[in-house]
């Protein structure tokens, strides 16, 4: 069975600086798909970024990027230059494709605290 | 372009009552899933619609069911409420199948409570 696991329950980082939330997963798949989604009090899911596991290169979207390690099974994600809108909880998911359907797998999260 | 919305924002439920949430997709999507997220927890997947047609259910029983209507829209029908459906219910669309974007995108959410 697919798994998302996150072991970091909680994470703080002073404004503009940068901090890396940790994400592993299992998966018997040689292609597939992984993303980060941020969840702030507002409750709605917002798409961070995506990695495609057949790409090498890492994906970067603006202060973030991930550190994609295939065969280490490891997707980290780097904030940089943090901000105070960036506090939220923070969701590492994997994309299984079953029976025709495409279901995310989510890890339990990562709550970020930026501290003015 | 529409994002995802979803209605009621809140609702509580009696336990044993029935209850329904809907759910738009965003404009160009055709595709439309169903997460339970339990307090403190990642969300899970209950099933998928698409094209009016469920393609695919996660761990959740019979008593929880669904419809996608021609546009694209979706309702999620729970039937016997028991405590533990208490969460935030989400619903994300994305462009399935032929389209193949594999991203899915979310609407804000309906929070249950079943006293």
């Amino acid at each position: 069975a697919q798994t998302v696991t996150q072991s970091q329950p909680e994470m703080s980082v002073q404004e503009a600086e940068t901090v890396t939330l940790s994400c592993t997963y299992d998966t018997s798949e040689s292609d597939y798909y992984l993303f980060w989604y941020k969840q702030p009090p507002s409750r709605q899911m917002i798409l961070v970024i995506r990695q495609e596991a057949y790409k090498q290169q890492n994906a970067t979207e603006n202060r973030f990027s991930v550190n994609f390690q295939k065969a280490a099974k490891s997707f980290s994600l780097k904030i940089s230059d943090s901000q105070l809108g960036d506090a939220a909880m923070y969701f590492c998911a994997y994309l299984v494709e079953e029976g025709g359907s495409e279901k995310l797998v989510f890890g339990k999260g990562t709550k970020l605290t930026v501290n003015p | 372009e529409t994002g995802v919305t979803q209605s009621p924002t809140h609702l509580i439920k009696t336990r044993g009552q029935q209850v329904t949430l809907r759910c738009s997709s965003q404009s160009g999507h055709n595709t439309v899933s169903w997460y339970q997220q339990a307090l403190g927890q990642g969300p899970q997947f209950i099933f998928q619609y698409y094209r009016e047609e469920e393609n695919g259910r996660g761990n959740f029983p019979p008593r929880f069911s669904g419809l996608q209507f021609p546009n694209y829209s979706s309702e999620l029908n729970v039937n016997a409420l028991e405590l533990d459906d208490s969460a935030l219910y989400l619903c994300a669309s994305s462009v399935g199948l032929a389209g193949m974007s594999y991203e899915q995108y979310f609407g804000p959410g309906t929070r249950l409570t079943v006293t």
